[in-house]
This record gives structure tokens, sequence and C-alpha cells, in this order.
């Protein structure tokens, strides 16, 4: 079975600009929850989403913002870009069977 | 008070060493434990998963929670230089519908042959 896919892998973009990331889930899992991974805070979640509707958020501001469509893939989007949003960005999906969670390989988000 | 905090290292051992990892944590409706492992540039990998408190085992690893100290840790026995990398604590409140995991930061590990 495949794993999380996420693209792109690795983006360079200044800050002001928007971005969008993708995330494609394991084939059967209907929840998808997205991560920011830096040096100094660690892995922070951001939201969580399951038959697309967002289930969950955590503290980000407003510029941070996802969606989910019908076939369980997720896209997270970040407008006005600011130094500070330099990171891994995680996807990780999840089966209605299982209480854990697998992470796709992220994609490193450079804001010059 | 981080709700989960977990000492950094870096941690350095040579082969063949027991490693001792651990995490504790201040929110006591924090049900499910796990273990992830992050490779340099990789995405975090899940090892262990333990509903409650307990021991868990697989093959080198034990995964251990005492629920009543808030204090879960995971051992390695037989290090090898493939373990070298982050291993990073996650715990959730509640699995099935609610999929937000809270980390640790990670220790890093290096085991030298």
């Amino acid at each position: 079975k495949a794993g999380v896919t996420q693209t792109p892998r690795y983006l360079i973009k200044t800050r002001g600009q928007q971005v969008t990331l993708s995330c494609s889930p394991i084939s059967g899992h209907r929840s998808v929850s997205w991560y920011q991974q830096t040096p100094g805070q660690g892995l922070q979640f951001l939201f969580e989403y399951f038959s697309e509707t967002q289930r969950n958020k955590g503290n980000f501001p407003g510029r941070f913002s996802g969606r989910q469509f019908s076939n369980s893939r997720s896209e997270m989007n970040v407008s006005t870009l600011e130094l500070g949003d330099s990171a891994l960005y995680l996807c990780a999906s999840s089966s209605r069977q299982a209480d854990t969670q697998y992470f796709g390989p992220g994609t490193r988000l450079t804001v010059l | 008070q981080k709700e989960v905090e977990q000492d950094p290292g870096p941690l350095s051992v040579p082969e063949g060493a027991i490693v001792s990892l651990n995490c504790t944590y201040s929110n006591s409706a924090f049900q499910y434990f796990m273990w992830y492992r992050q490779y340099s540039r990789k995405g975090p990998e899940l090892l262990m998963y333990t509903y409650s408190s307990g021991n868990k085992e697989d093959g080198r690893f034990t995964a251990q929670v005492d629920k009543s100290s808030k204090y879960i840790s995971l051992f390695i026995r037989d290090s090898q230089p493939s373990d070298s990398a982050t291993y990073l604590c996650a715990m959730s409140a509640s699995g099935g519908s609610n999929y937000k995991l809270t980390f640790g930061k990670g220790t890093l590990l290096t085991v030298n042959p």
C-alpha cells in the first residue's frame, strides 16, 4: 500500500506571497492532519480534516487554511507569507480503525 | 509549562548499548501514547503505540507508560548505527474521531559503531 505523499517536496517563496501544499493520504484513510515542524517549536498541530470537514484546529493565525476533497486528498494554504513560516510541513493520515497517524515526507518551505 | 517535555539531547551511545528515552506530560487526559522515529529530511515514522498504562514490546523496542507519574519511556536494546535518528514522543487525549497529536520536541540519538 502506498504511503502518504506530499507535493511539492521543496518550495522557496518570498515574504508576502502565498503557497499551496498538497497531500494524498494512504488509500482508505479519510482523516488528514497537518503539522508544522520547526527547530524551535518542534511539531505543532495545524488542523485536521475528515470527510471534507475541519474537525480540529490548532493555534495558528487565519493565514493558515486548508481543505479536503471528496477523494480525501487535502491542501493547505498559507497566505501573506512571513519569514517565520519557514518550516517543514507534514501531512498525516489515519483510518477510522486506527488511533494513530502515518506521516508523509513533508514539504520544506523556505520564505526569503 | 509545556504539555509534553522531552530532553532534546543529543544522546550519543556505542553500538550495542541500551538506550532510554523519556517524556513527561502534564495533561491527564492523554490516553494514547506513541513514539516516532525521524531520520534527517524524512517524515516521522511510527515505532510504537500504547493505549493507557503498561508495557509494550516489539523486537528491540519496549515502550512503557506510567500514567500515575505522567511519564513515558522508550527502551532500545542492542542499539545499532541505523537507530541514529530523532525520536519523538506523541500523545493524544482520544483516538478514533480526534486525531490531534501533541509532540515532544524530540531527542537526537547517535549510535556510534
